[in-house]
């Protein structure tokens, strides 16, 4: 596709459930990027893959969450055992190679809701 | 952790106004970026800053890196009502990767 796509775009879920959350980056980009956005704030960092490997994870708040790419294309970030204090919009950004000056572009977002 | 402290929280002006925004950071950073977001989509990048004192226009929009690389701002000449929205200033470290976002400026444009 011509962008970043994320899916689902919406997701509710239980207090106590495990979530996914999907991300196809733009065709030909290395670098991955998640990034969580509670309401009324900027986007959080939570981890940044080069190629298939999580090359800075340091964003990740516990160890409820994890995330993966296998193939170096396709990212999808777990979310276990979810809480409301999870709840917040997903962002998911490409860029080029990850190298310094190629900036990257976000994706439109999942906004997942715990009840 | 790096925090940005970017102000006003939000404005309100009139269409055909000037705005400035600014943000502003205890650590030191060597890029400073600037995006803008609407109401259920993701941040879109407006300006890039990667030198200390370099200003940068895109169109309406002027963007400086502060020479201390603790601070920038954002100009948007003559606002039209598209203007509207949150913008976001973000900053990265040197040998990172991963943004830190400011809070988020709101612009509302009376007509």
């Amino acid at each position: 596709g011509a962008g970043v796509s994320q899916t689902p775009s919406n997701k509710v879920t239980e207090k106590g459930k495990y979530v996914e959350l999907r991300c196809d980056p733009i065709s030909g980009h290395t670098a991955l990027y998640w990034y969580r956005q509670s309401l009324g704030q900027g986007p959080e960092f939570l981890i940044y893959f080069q190629g298939t490997g999580a090359a800075d994870d340091s964003g990740l708040p516990n160890d409820r969450f994890f995330a993966v790419r296998p193939e170096g294309s396709v990212s999808t970030l777990k979310i276990q055992r979810t809480e409301r204090g999870d709840s917040a919009v997903y962002l998911c950004a490409s860029s080029l190679t990850g190298q310094l000056n190629t900036e990257a572009f976000f994706g439109q977002g999942t906004r997942l809701t715990v009840v | 952790g790096q925090q940005l402290n970017q102000s006003p929280q939000s404005m309100f002006i009139q269409e055909g106004e000037d705005v400035s925004m600014n943000c502003t950071s205890s650590s030191i950073f060597n890029t400073w970026l600037w995006y803008k977001q609407d109401p259920g989509e993701g941040p879109v990048l407006l300006i890039a800053l990667y030198k200390a004192g370099e200003l940068t226009s895109n169109g309406r929009l002027t963007a400086q890196f502060g020479i201390t690389r603790k601070d920038s701002f954002l100009n948007i000449s003559a606002s039209i009502p598209s203007d509207v929205g949150i913008y976001f200033c973000a900053g990265r470290i040197q040998g990172a990767q991963k943004l830190v976002f400011g809070q988020g400026t709101r612009l509302t444009i009376n007509p």
